[in-house]
């Protein structure tokens, strides 16, 4: 069965950074690209990045363009991604999710449990 | 960018009752790229609809998407304990991939 766990969340100080992580189990993970989207509390969803199935491309919300990178090691089922120059305002629960990408559609499908990430001094 | 905007913010209904969300893009967007999200509080979001009228695979058939262009809607009739939640529009033709804003369907 399809799984998704992210992990790396926590407290962390203005300016620093953190790594989170999102281990995928059940699927051929190779074969999709994935998402990172954050939900700030009481908030709406926010998609933040994409990197293709292969690595090829990356796409970045301009709200965090510049400071965090995602990433994949598809050898051992896991995307990343890693925020820089933190900001209160990247307070939220982090969560990946798969991209089913077809000829006539697109959509997030499976989604993990999500990380929280709190930004405060 | 694509800005989603879903109305009304919250409503409160009962049991049994039909209600119709709304969404309406910024510009007009094939229905093919506009999906709907159902998420219950302290959980992740979870695919209801995609391509405007698509239900993902075990969604009950009472609920129901339509549209086009810029205005979109997601309709669950005979509304049922479980569906108490709140649902995203989504488009996802363009990057930014932008969500709306959310209604949050209560218990009246």
């Amino acid at each position: 069965q399809e799984q998704l766990v992210e992990s790396g969340g926590g407290v962390v100080r203005p300016g620093r950074s953190l790594r989170l992580s999102c281990a995928a189990s059940g699927f051929t993970f190779s074969n999709y690209g994935m998402h990172w989207v954050r939900q700030a509390p009481g908030k709406g969803l926010e998609w933040v990045a994409v990197m293709w199935n292969d690595g090829s491309k990356t796409f970045y919300a301009d709200s965090v363009k510049g400071r965090f990178t995602i990433s994949r090691d598809n050898s051992k089922n896991t995307l990343f991604l890693q925020m820089s120059s933190l900001r209160a305002e990247d307070t939220a629960m982090y969560y990946c999710a798969t991209y089913v990408v077809s000829s006539n559609y697109y959509y997030f499908d499976f989604w993990g449990q999500g990380t929280l990430v709190t930004v405060s001094s | 960018d694509i800005q989603m905007t879903q109305s009304p913010s919250s409503l409160s209904a009962s049991v049994g009752d039909r209600v119709t969300l709304t969404c309406r893009a910024s510009q007009s967007i094939s229905s093919n790229y506009l999906n709907w999200y159902q998420q219950k509080l302290g959980t992740a979001p979870k695919i209801l609809i995609y391509a405007t009228s698509t239900l993902q695979s075990g969604v009950p058939s009472r609920f129901s998407g339509s549209g086009s262009a810029t205005a979109f809607t997601l309709t669950i009739s005979n509304l049922q304990p479980e569906d108490f939640a709140t649902y995203y529009c989504q488009q996802t033709i363009t990057n930014p991939l932008t969500f709306g804003g959310g209604t949050k369907v209560a218990i009246k």
